[in-house]
Formats: structure tokens, sequence, C-alpha cells
């Protein structure tokens, strides 16, 4: 009964490979997120979708590919990974507006 | 955009001592203020809110003040326990923005 669920938690990997991290929520939310938390714990906010439509776009490098194909999935592209690309890699949901966040367990990537 | 800053970064307290956690935000804009729990491998779980038209909220050991006119709301823990230690982050919903701005994180240890 998982409400955000996000595959898969672990991810290792050479420098320059792609790799793609999948979040799904069962929630009925109507906006989902993709947070990055770096190695100081910090949580920044890559990208945010409200029904499968980009509202949210940081000043992320285009390597980074965020794909929704309905409401309830938003998945993450990485291309030509690097070193700097190592973190916890966090998907999100809530409904739209001032309302509770809910998130995922992670995506440990790593990139060596 | 909105700009949260939290203190301290690390806060140790003896079991059941209080702990005290303080953020502060610059735009009065902002109406909601969510803490989140974020336990070693998890992901962050809410653990109490607080909307710009309430002054302090209870849960029990938990406890959220709001002071709009500072831009500053604190959590409070009393009688805390082993378990709660863990990083926590507060944040500030800015409708503008249409998202979540977090806190630095404070990373609390209790002592048994």
């Amino acid at each position: 009964d998982t409400a955000v669920s996000q595959t898969p938690k672990y991810l290792v990997t050479q420098m320059g490979n792609d790799k793609s991290i999948k979040c799904e929520q069962n929630l009925g939310h109507d906006t989902m997120y993709w947070y990055k938390q770096d190695s100081k714990k910090f949580l920044k906010i890559m990208f945010s979708y409200n029904n499968k439509e980009l509202i949210i776009n940081e000043t992320v490098p285009n390597r980074f590919s965020p794909k929704s194909p309905d409401k309830a999935h938003l998945n993450l592209h990485i291309n030509s990974l690097e070193l700097g690309d190592s973190a916890v890699y966090f998907c999100a949901s809530s409904f739209s507006g001032a309302n509770v966040l809910t998130f995922g367990a992670g995506s440990r990537l790593t990139v060596l | 955009g909105e700009n949260v800053e939290q203190h301290p970064s690390t806060l140790s307290v003896q079991e059941g001592d209080s702990a005290v956690i303080k953020c502060t935000y610059s735009d009065s804009a902002s109406n909601y203020f969510p803490w989140y729990k974020q336990e070693l491998g998890k992901g962050p779980q809410l653990i109490i809110d607080i909307r710009s038209n309430v002054g302090e909220k209870k849960d029990q050991r938990i406890a959220v003040t709001l002071n709009k006119t500072a831009k500053h709301f604190s959590l409070h823990i009393t009688e805390t326990q082993p378990e709660d230690s863990a990083v926590y982050f507060c944040a500030a919903y800015l409708p503008g923005g249409n998202q979540f701005y977090f806190g630095t994180g404070t990373s609390l240890t209790v002592i048994p």
C-alpha cells in the first residue's frame, strides 16, 4: 500500500551512462515532484508536474529529462551521468496548492 | 522567490529534555508551513504543519508556533526520546511560486 513508490532504491553506474528512475503514486494527487538531496542533506527541487504538465523546471542540466505519462507517474531520465549527479533523488506528490507533500523512500544514485 | 533559513544545523539533547528548531522565511505571501522528519535511509515524513491563519498547533509531544509578523516559525519537541533522533526540515509554501521551499535541515540527536 505504498503511497509514493520509486524504483530502483539503489543505482550504481559508470560515468557517461544513461539511467532512469521511476515514480508512481496511488494517492490521487495531481502534482508530482522530483527533489535532489545531496551529501549535506539539502533538499533541492528539480521539477514539478501538474496533471502531466511541467510547471517547475529549476536550473537543472538538460541531461535530466522528466516524463509524466499520466498524473500518477513521473519518471526521471538522466543522460551522460557525471560524478556530481551522485545523490539521493526523491519523488513526491501532493494536491496542487498548499497541501501536504508526500515523499517516496528515495533512490540513491552513485556514479563511479 | 522564497528563502527559508533553519537553525541550528545540529542539536544534541538529553533524553527527556525539550528540543526547539527555528526557521525564518522571507516572503510574507507564504501561507503553509510543514515540518518533516527524515530518518536514516528513508524519505522525509510530515510530522506537523501549520497554516498562516493559525498561531500555534500541538500534537502530543510536538508543537509548532508561527509568528507572521516576524516571519518565523518553530518546532518544539517535549520529553524527547531516542527515536526522535533524525533530520528535521521546515518548509514554506509560496502560492505564487507553486512550490515548497525547504530549510537546510537540523540533525537532532537524543542522548539516552
